[in-house]
């Protein structure tokens, strides 16, 4: 079974980090690309990060640039979210997520995990 | 940055009946638009990408359409599962971006 389970969610103070983790299994995950989504309580969805199959290539959104660091490690089946500089409103809950690269739905996002909440509170 | 929109924000509707969900963009994304599903609860699921291609699994009574800036998700006769959050996604600048659509609340 196809499955990305997330992990490292909690509270943290504002100003606080954070290292979120993805294990993945199920499909080899060293040759897709992933990327982070989050969604705040009740909110709708936003794209975070991205990570390409060689970490060659790694794209943010302007809302986490600078703060937020998108790793992986393929040997471990492993993405990673390093998050510092916390605000209140990056409390959500993370979705780990991987990105399709089927023929016409490549780009999509195919698969997703159950997501892990973060918490950021004084 | 590409903006999405989506109307209605809720569509109430009875089991047996046709939804028509449609989608906004702020400019042209080809058919790089995907159609996700999300249930309380759930991670959301991809049901339909490239516009109009179902995902594996989804069933026949899902449907997307559009091309350009305008797109639309039909499904043709409400099931009682169906009753979830809709939202679409561009991705034609990806791997740079992907934005994402408020949604469209499905309700009884």
């Amino acid at each position: 079974e196809v499955q990305l389970v997330e992990s490292g969610g909690g509270l943290v103070q504002p100003g606080g980090s954070l290292r979120l983790s993805c294990e993945a299994s199920g499909f080899t995950f060293s040759t897709f690309d992933m990327t982070w989504v989050r969604q705040a309580p009740g909110k709708g969805l936003e794209w975070l990060s991205y990570i390409d199959t060689t970490v060659t290539a790694i794209y943010y959104a302007d809302s986490v640039k600078g703060r937020f660091t998108i790793s992986r490690d393929n040997t471990k089946n492993s993405l990673y979210l390093q998050m510092n500089s916390l605000r209140a409103e990056d409390s959500a809950l993370y979705y780990c997520v991987r990105v399709s690269s089927s023929y016409f739905g490549s780009g999509s996002f195919d698969v997703w995990g159950q997501g892990t909440m973060v918490t950021v509170t004084s | 940055e590409i903006v999405m929109t989506q109307s209605p924000a809720t569509l109430s509707v009875s089991p047996g009946e046709r939804a028509t969900l449609s989608c906004g963009a702020s400019q042209s994304v080809s058919e790089k638009l995907a159609w996700y599903q999300q249930k309380p609860g759930q991670a959301p699921r991809l049901l339909i990408y490239g516009a109009f291609h179902r995902a594996t699994g989804i069933p026949g009574r899902f449907s997307g359409s559009g091309s350009g800036t305008e797109f639309t998700l039909t499904i043709s006769s409400l099931q009682s599962e169906d009753f979830a959050i809709y939202y679409c996604q561009q991705y034609t600048n990806w791997p740079l971006s992907w934005t994402f659509g408020p949604g469209t609340r499905v309700e009884i």
